[in-house]
């Protein structure tokens, strides 16, 4: 079974710029979860998805957003990048909707912002 | 509001001892607890999780947690680090019977493991 997988793997962008960010789950897992991760800051939640739904959404302003295909496939979007925006962006997926007891993560996207 | 700390930013061990990572964290009541390692590069491995039941959990790579919620504690061991050990080790707490899978992560402990 394939396990999550991010794409691109690493992406360097300049300040002003947009990006997107895909996440392919788990085949039959209906949930995604994104994470922000930062040498400073560690790993901070972004959002969540449960069947094409937002469930959940961290503190971070609204350049970033997401969304859910029917196929269960994730998308983030980042707007106006930030030199402060580069970071390992993580997602994870579940085959279930609660408790954070069966997420697989992808190896992440590297952004640079530049 | 809801946090988990891991004082330790950076640990050095020599191969063969014995390791104990620690984690406290606040939240209103009994959490989900969770250990994560991170290799250069990699995404996140689960390592045990504590929901309920035995406060000593088993996990893989030969790792442990003891769950003592007097301490507001969840420390990770191992009886004999082994040089694959080098990583960076996360602890999070998720939410207990919430419609989420929304986890809270400390800033993570880098493990170096000298020969």
């Amino acid at each position: 079974k394939a396990g999550v997988t991010q794409t691109p793997r690493y992406l360097i962008k300049t300040r002003g710029q947009q990006v997107t960010l895909s996440c392919s789950p788990i085949s039959g897992h209906r949930s995604v979860s994104w994470y922000q991760q930062t040498p400073g800051q560690g790993l901070q939640f972004l959002f969540e998805y449960f069947s094409e739904t937002q469930r959940n959404k961290g503190n971070f302003p609204g350049r970033f957003s997401g969304r859910q295909f029917s196929n269960s496939r994730s998308e983030m979007n980042v707007s106006t990048l930030e030199l402060g925006d580069s970071a390992l962006y993580l997602c994870a997926s579940s085959p279930t909707g609660e408790n954070g007891e069966k997420l697989f993560f992808g190896s992440g996207t590297q952004l640079s912002v530049l | 509001a809801q946090s988990v700390t891991q004082p330790d930013i950076h640990i050095t061990v020599s191969e063969g001892a014995s390791l104990e990572l620690r984690c406290n964290y606040s939240y209103g009541a009994t959490p989900y607890l969770f250990w994560y390692v991170q290799s250069p590069g990699q995404g996140l491995q689960l390592l045990l999780k504590y929901f309920s039941g035995d406060t000593l959990v088993q996990g893989i790579k030969g790792f442990e947690a003891e769950f003592k919620r007097s301490q507001s504690s969840f420390n990770l061991r191992k009886p004999s680090v082994h040089w694959s050990d080098a990583a960076e080790y996360f602890c999070a707490v998720g939410a207990r019977g919430g419609a989420t899978n929304k986890l809270i992560f400390g800033t993570g402990t880098l493990l170096a493991v000298q020969p």
